[in-house]
């Protein structure tokens, strides 16, 4: 079965700093990966996703996330952080064992952007 | 277009009381998610809706949880009886079905049970 595994159950960075989040995949298939952010008391919000096209994609809020088949990761990176990114983000795969999608989930990270 | 509807938005309850949760996904989205995302944790399936049909409740605690989907659109979710570890958010989505899409999530049920 796909599986993420997501480094990092915190991360904190100053305002303006790079941001790194890391996500590496477990799957037997070329698999579909996603991000998403969950800001508190709501639901998630996709940010972006992985579709087997172009292997660097661009999402919402100045995220993007490469898909590295050789490194199995899925890594997602914003060159300036800013005080509204601060939020939990998960990484998923799509799974496909019951012939239906579903989204497997990571344990998330805590993105922490200090002043 | 209109999102994910969920209600009630938080509830709490005395273990062993029994409560329900209601889902309305986006229109013409076939497949209907309840994920289970408990404080700290990812998102875990509960159970998988096509249309009307159960396509996956492998990790659905049965002799508690019981869902449906009435008419293929609107879900409900029910535990009874709750447990103090029922305590979680969760979370309703909704999608078009193909496995390049990812979902559309609801604002969530955050469950309390005292």
């Amino acid at each position: 079965a796909q599986s993420v595994t997501q480094l990092g159950s915190h991360v904190s960075v100053s305002e303006g700093a790079l941001v790194l989040l890391r996500c590496n995949y477990s799957s037997s298939v070329p698999p579909y990966l996603f991000w998403y952010v969950q800001y508190p008391n709501q639901g998630l919000q996709l940010l972006l996703k992985y579709t087997s096209a172009a292997t660097l994609v661009k999402g919402i809020n100045g995220f993007e996330a490469e898909f590295k088949k050789s490194e199995t990761s899925f890594h997602l990176t914003k060159p300036s952080a800013h005080m509204s990114d601060a939020a939990e983000y998960f990484c998923a795969v799509s799974d496909m064992n019951t012939g239906f999608q579903k989204l497997v989930f990571g344990t998330g990270t805590r993105l922490l952007v200090s002043p | 277009e209109a999102g994910v509807a969920q209600s009630p938005r938080y509830k709490i309850i005395e273990k062993r009381q029994s409560v329900a949760f209601w889902c309305n996904p986006i229109s013409g989205h076939a497949t209907l998610y309840w994920y289970q995302q408990i404080l700290g944790q990812g998102p875990k399936l509960l159970i998988q809706f096509q249309n009307n049909g159960v396509v996956d409740d492998s990790q659905l605690p049965k002799d508690r949880f019981s869902a449906e989907r009435l008419k293929g659109v609107d879900s409900t979710l029910k535990i009874q009886p709750a447990k103090l570890e029922d305590s979680a958010v969760y979370l309703c989505a909704s999608s078009l079905g193909a496995e390049y899409y990812g979902y559309t999530f609801g604002s969530g049920t955050r469950l309390t049970v005292v």
